[in-house]
């Protein structure tokens, strides 16, 4: 099975700053990788699909890169509002499997 | 507006029996795969099973396979989760999401809309 992993596991920065996550496959999984991001106490939100495309409504600060095993997610500018965990999830096949999860705060 | 809403979650004893259900509404239901996905209080998002727009193909967790049945009834709009043998650790909030396409490919199996999901307590 393919193992997915992220890291950092946490990170705290301040506001303005550029935030990358990366998120790792034990497999190449081509492009077939997606970014969430869950608010605490709140319902997870799809923020990237196929490891570059903006889902939509999602604020432009957000971008993904990557293919086959390394992708990252980037915040260009951390905003107060963006205090979350975020989430990988491979689906290149079953098993559809999430990432740890790095959860984000404000320094 | 699209819209997913869980319900049958409770309290349950260790080897017992539970089935859970999503009323889907706003989408043709039909044309979407959808999925299961559970939080542990504390913990991080895992994925549990998925089944295909039609309710042709499913999959399973290997945490969960051979426990848990995926089914959909497309004429009711609602997603169905029966879960048996149940364990301590498949205590969890489950959530119920949308998958972007009908499920013909790996590929349609993110997901775009989530429910507030269910609160499932396996103890004694």
């Amino acid at each position: 099975d393919i193992q997915m992993t992220q890291s950092p596991s946490s990170l705290s920065a301040s506001v303005g700053d550029r935030v990358t996550i990366t998120c790792r496959a034990s497999q190449g999984i081509s492009n077939y990788l997606a970014w969430y991001q869950q608010k605490p106490g709140k319902v997870p939100k799809l923020l990237i699909y196929a490891a570059s495309t903006l889902q939509s409504g999602v604020p432009s600060r957000f971008s993904g890169s990557g293919s086959g095993t390394d992708f990252t997610l980037t915040i260009s500018s951390l905003q107060p509002e963006d205090v979350a965990t975020y989430y990988c999830q491979k689906y290149n096949s079953a098993l559809f499997t999430f990432g740890p999860g790095t959860k984000v705060d404000i320094k | 507006e699209v819209q997913l809403v869980e319900s049958g979650g409770g309290l349950v004893q260790p080897g017992g029996s539970l089935r859970l259900s999503c009323a889907a509404s706003g989408f043709t239901f039909s044309s979407y795969a959808m999925s299961w996905v559970r939080q542990a209080p504390g913990k991080g998002l895992e994925w549990v099973s998925a089944i295909s727009g039609s309710g042709g193909s499913t999959y399973y967790a290997d945490s969960v396979k051979g426990r848990f049945t995926i089914s959909r009834d497309n004429s009711k709009n609602t997603l169905y989760l029966q879960m048996n043998s149940l364990r301590a650790e498949d205590t969890a909030v489950y959530y119920c999401a949308k998958d972007q396409g009908r499920g013909y490919s790996y590929g349609d199996y993110y997901m775009d809309v989530w429910g507030k999901g269910t609160t499932v307590t396996v103890s004694s």
